[in-house]
């Protein structure tokens, strides 16, 4: 597509609650990165992928955290037992390229609000 | 996470006005960018900087990439309405971790028409 996709926009779920959130990347770019922002603060990273490989989850808070990319193009960050600490945006960015030197493009982000 | 210190936090001006933004971190940076949030939507790249000491233009945005390569600067020239939002700095690595961007808190931007 022309952009990143990601669904749902807007997420509201219970403590406790089991959440699946979607990134749908440019077409062709390799590279898909899940960032987190919370509100008043910058994205803080997550997780990266290059093409189906995780290489990096160094950034994921617990491990309650799990994304995947099974074909190398759509990815899935799931959240399970969601706890209140969870309400953020999150963001998908995908890259042409393995770096980021050139930036990355974000989608539009999914708002968790976890209540 | 580490987040770079961005400032000022906010700012509120006139249209018309100019306007700057700094970021400085502790550690040195290969790639300095700059991006702008609308509320909703994601970051959208702005000006990306390569070297030290360079200046970057991008319509009446002008960047620069601080000598010591951990700062860079973002000026506005004569600020309109759809300049607001939120600008973020981010600075990026070389070497094993160079696909990962950390981010500044933001600068929130309000023009008073």
């Amino acid at each position: 597509g022309a952009g990143v996709s990601q669904s749902p926009r807007y997420k509201v779920a219970k403590r406790g609650q089991d959440v699946a959130l979607r990134c749908d990347p440019i077409s062709g770019h390799v590279s898909l990165f899940w960032y987190q922002q919370a509100l008043g603060q910058g994205p803080e990273f997550l997780t990266y992928f290059q093409n189906e490989a995780q290489l990096d989850k160094s950034g994921l808070p617990s491990d309650r955290f799990f994304a995947e990319r099974p074909e190398g193009s759509v990815s899935t960050l799931k959240i399970q037992r969601t706890q209140q600490e969870d309400s953020a945006v999150y963001l998908c960015a995908s890259s042409l390229v393995p770096s980021a030197v050139y930036g990355y493009t974000f989608g539009s982000g999914t708002r968790l609000t976890v209540v | 996470g580490q987040q770079l210190n961005q400032s000022p936090q906010s700012m509120f001006i006139q249209e018309g006005e100019d306007v700057s933004m700094n970021c400085t971190s502790s550690s040195i940076f290969n790639t300095w960018l700059w991006y702008k949030q609308d509320p909703g939507e994601g970051p959208v790249l702005l000006i990306a900087l390569y070297k030290a000491g360079e200046l970057t233009s991008n319509g009446r945005l002008t960047a620069q990439f601080g000598i010591t390569r951990k700062d860079s600067f973002l000026n506005i020239s004569a600020s309109i309405p759809s300049d607001v939002g939120i600008y973020f700095c981010a600075g990026q690595r070389s070497g094993g971790s160079n696909y990962k961007l950390t981010f500044g808190k933001g600068t929130l931007l309000t023009v008073n028409p």
